[in-house]
């Protein structure tokens, strides 16, 4: 079985500032990761993803994820925040039959 | 490339009709998937279909059925709708399965009255 945890539901940060979005995993087979984007009122959308090889995955928007085997996390980091970056985002992982499972989300909420 | 479709974009239900939220592809992947989205439980996979002709149950299946007739194509019915299955519906698609990322559509809003 596999799970997800976000550890944090909402996340307020002030623009140009750094941000760390916390997501802690659990799995019994090959770890395959992802973080995705939702904005308002949209689907889903992906910004980086860990299959393999290097630990630090670079995605889109400036983002990047760290995958850390022994304390089972893969953060997801930005050194500076702008207004646009208000959203929701998913980690999610892979690996088994019925494809990905999800954590609960973390509201990213940028202040002017 | 369109991506994948869902139809409608919103539907406000009476409780007890039935209907089906349309779902396409145009990237020929083997799999695919419905999730439902409420606030504060993020998404929850319904039912998945690794490749036409084959369904499987995901976290929250009753109540809802699928069908798998061709790639393009994966349907999802609420045979009777309740209050409970308001909601926002993806669709999504993967060439890999659990292995890969997940394309998602633009979502179904239902509303079940």
């Amino acid at each position: 079985a596999q799970s997800v945890t976000q550890l944090d539901s909402q996340v307020p940060v002030f623009e140009e500032a750094p941000v760390e979005l916390r997501c802690n995993y659990s799995s019994s087979v090959s770890v395959y990761l992802f973080w995705y984007v939702q904005y308002p009122n949209q689907g889903l959308q992906l910004l980086l993803k860990y299959l393999s090889g290097s630990t630090l995955v670079k995605g889109i928007n400036g983002f990047e994820a760290e995958f850390n085997k022994s304390q089972t996390s893969f953060h997801l980091r930005k050194p500076s925040v702008h207004i646009s970056d208000t959203a929701e985002y998913f980690c999610a992982i892979g690996g088994g039959a019925d494809g990905l499972t999800f954590g609960k989300g973390t509201h990213l909420i940028i202040q002017p | 490339i369109a991506g994948i479709t869902q139809a409608p974009t919103s539907q406000i239900l009476a409780a007890g009709r039935r209907m089906t939220l349309r779902c396409t592809q145009d990237m020929r992947h083997n799999a695919m998937y419905w999730y439902r989205q409420d606030l504060g439980l993020g998404l929850r996979l319904i039912h998945y279909s690794n490749t036409a002709g084959t369904t499987g149950k995901g976290e929250v299946p009753d109540g809802y059925s699928v069908s798998r007739a061709n790639t393009d194509d994966f349907p999802l019915t609420l045979a009777s709708a309740v209050p409970s299955q308001t909601s926002v519906y993806f669709c999504a698609s993967s060439a890999a399965g659990g292995r890969g990322e997940q394309y998602f559509g633009p979502g179904t809003r239902l509303t079940v009255t």
